[in-house]
């Protein structure tokens, strides 16, 4: 089974503060994602990366980079944390060929206050 | 840009019936595919079905099964024989055939299965 593996369940930060949450996967695909999953918005891509150091912008990329230095691993980092950024985040996996499945993880549920 | 939306915010089904749950989308795209992706309250999201739009062949799995309108640029879920199990959040997502995998979300539906 894909396994797909998130940091944290959930995270209290402060406004300001630097944040990362890590996503790792153990089936060697090739495409990363994270997404933020907030009500009556649903899921929208911050992030995705197709290969390794390589990463590129979704929808939403505003206060945001990502960081992705081996395959199995992909990283969110909030610079500057602020109150509107507190959601749900959501990291996938996929290989690379259309159309794939997208296995995601538990998610993280961030609060930042 | 591709466009998903789904109308309603929650639905409910007595188990054992059958449900229905809209999706629309836009796009001027020719090749692309389409999912349903299930989230179940407190667990992780997965693939319920998809369709490649060019099939005419509605897709199936089990109970679960689409109906695509690819003119009308409509993508229904349709669960037969509701169970209890099948109470989550229902997304529908979109899938350029360009587009290295990256998905377009709708907003969500909440399915509640009573007993």
């Amino acid at each position: 089974d894909v396994k797909v593996t998130q940091s944290s369940r959930y995270l209290v930060k402060r406004t300001g503060e630097k944040v990362f949450l890590e996503c790792v996967q153990d089936m060697d695909h090739e495409n990363m994602f994270w997404y933020r999953q907030d009500p009556g918005l649903g899921l929208r891509l911050i992030y995705f990366s197709y290969d390794v150091k390589m990463k590129e912008k979704g929808d939403i990329p505003e206060g945001y980079s990502v960081s992705r230095e081996k395959k199995e691993r992909f990283s969110l980092i909030l610079e500057s944390a602020s109150t509107n950024q507190t959601s749900m985040y959501l990291c996938a996996s996929s290989i690379r060929t259309a159309p794939d499945t997208q296995y995601f993880g538990p998610g993280t549920r961030l609060t930042v206050l | 840009a591709q466009t998903v939306t789904q109308s309603q915010p929650e639905m409910s089904v007595q188990e054992a019936e059958t449900v229905t749950l809209s999706c629309t989308y836009d796009t001027s795209e020719n090749n692309y595919y389409l999912f349903w992706y299930k989230q179940p309250p407190s667990r992780q999201m997965i693939l319920v079905i998809r369709q490649e739009a060019y099939k005419q062949q509605n897709a199936t799995e089990n109970r679960f099964s689409v109906n695509f309108q690819k003119a009308a640029k409509s993508f229904s879920l349709k669960i037969s024989d509701s169970q209890l199990g099948d109470t989550a959040m229902y997304f529908c997502a979109f899938e350029s055939g360009t587009s290295y995998g990256k998905l377009t979300f709708g907003q969500g539906t909440i399915l509640t299965v009573h007993p």
